[in-house]
């Protein structure tokens, strides 16, 4: 079983649409929760963490996590053909330090 | 605030040569990570300094693959003798250190692709 499993798409949405993105992890030891945005040929860039359960919103994205069902979901609203990239969901354990365990990612495709 | 600075950008080498990636975190990150991503998949964790000790290194190839923190700042990532399957964006990353808001989200630097030939 993989730590953090994604499914790796294209998930493909009309502009203007809602996208949602999902993430599974294997560790009930996880406590905090992250989602990078990777454009292609470019680094990972952070755009949403998410630390206890429930929604939390930061513009046009909200970030879900539900920490029974060891899930964390991602919903961009308005989507814009900008936000055509690969998605990664990353995971951390608490602890004395921080291990970021990252999954396969989801490449989102905006239709304009 | 500088962001994480990361070289070359770009190497080309032969399989069972040496190449060297060097990368300077954010200034104040106690905790920097040496990622490998290979195309189509996900950033995968080869080494995690806290400072100038190695915290994890299970996944590092230690055969090949080796790497060093000098005085808690700058960082060298060696591969020797290089294999084809080692081609990939190498990827380093910073976080503040362990304790405070923020722990664990990650700057990327640029990344340094390697084609192994």
């Amino acid at each position: 079983q993989k730590e953090v499993e994604q499914n790796s798409g294209p998930l493909s949405v009309p502009e203007g649409a809602i996208a949602s993105l999902n993430c599974t992890y294997s560790d009930r030891g996880s406590q905090s929760f992250f989602w990078y945005r990777q454009y292609s040929g470019k680094s990972p860039e952070l755009i949403m963490s998410i630390y206890s359960n429930g929604d939390k919103e930061d513009g046009r994205f909200t970030a879900q996590l539900n920490k029974a069902s060891q899930y964390v979901s991602l919903l961009i609203r308005d989507s814009q053909p900008s936000d055509s990239a690969t998605y990664l969901c990353a995971v951390a354990l608490s602890g004395g330090y921080q291990k970021v365990t990252f999954g396969t990612g989801t490449k989102l495709q905006v239709i304009p | 605030e500088a962001g994480v600075a990361q070289s070359p950008r770009y190497k080309i080498i032969e399989k069972r040569q040496s190449v060297a990636f060097w990368c300077n975190p954010i200034s104040g990150h106690a905790t920097l990570y040496w990622y490998q991503q290979i195309l189509g998949q996900g950033p995968k964790l080869l080494i995690q300094f806290q400072n100038n000790g190695v915290v994890d290194d299970s996944q590092l190839p230690k055969d090949r693959f080796s790497a060093e923190r000098l005085k808690g700042v700058d960082s060298t990532l060696k591969i020797q003798p290089a294999k084809l399957e080692d081609s990939a964006v190498y990827l380093c990353a910073s976080s503040r250190p362990p304790g405070l808001l923020g722990t664990g989200e990650l700057f990327f630097g640029e990344g340094s692709r390697l084609t192994v030939l």
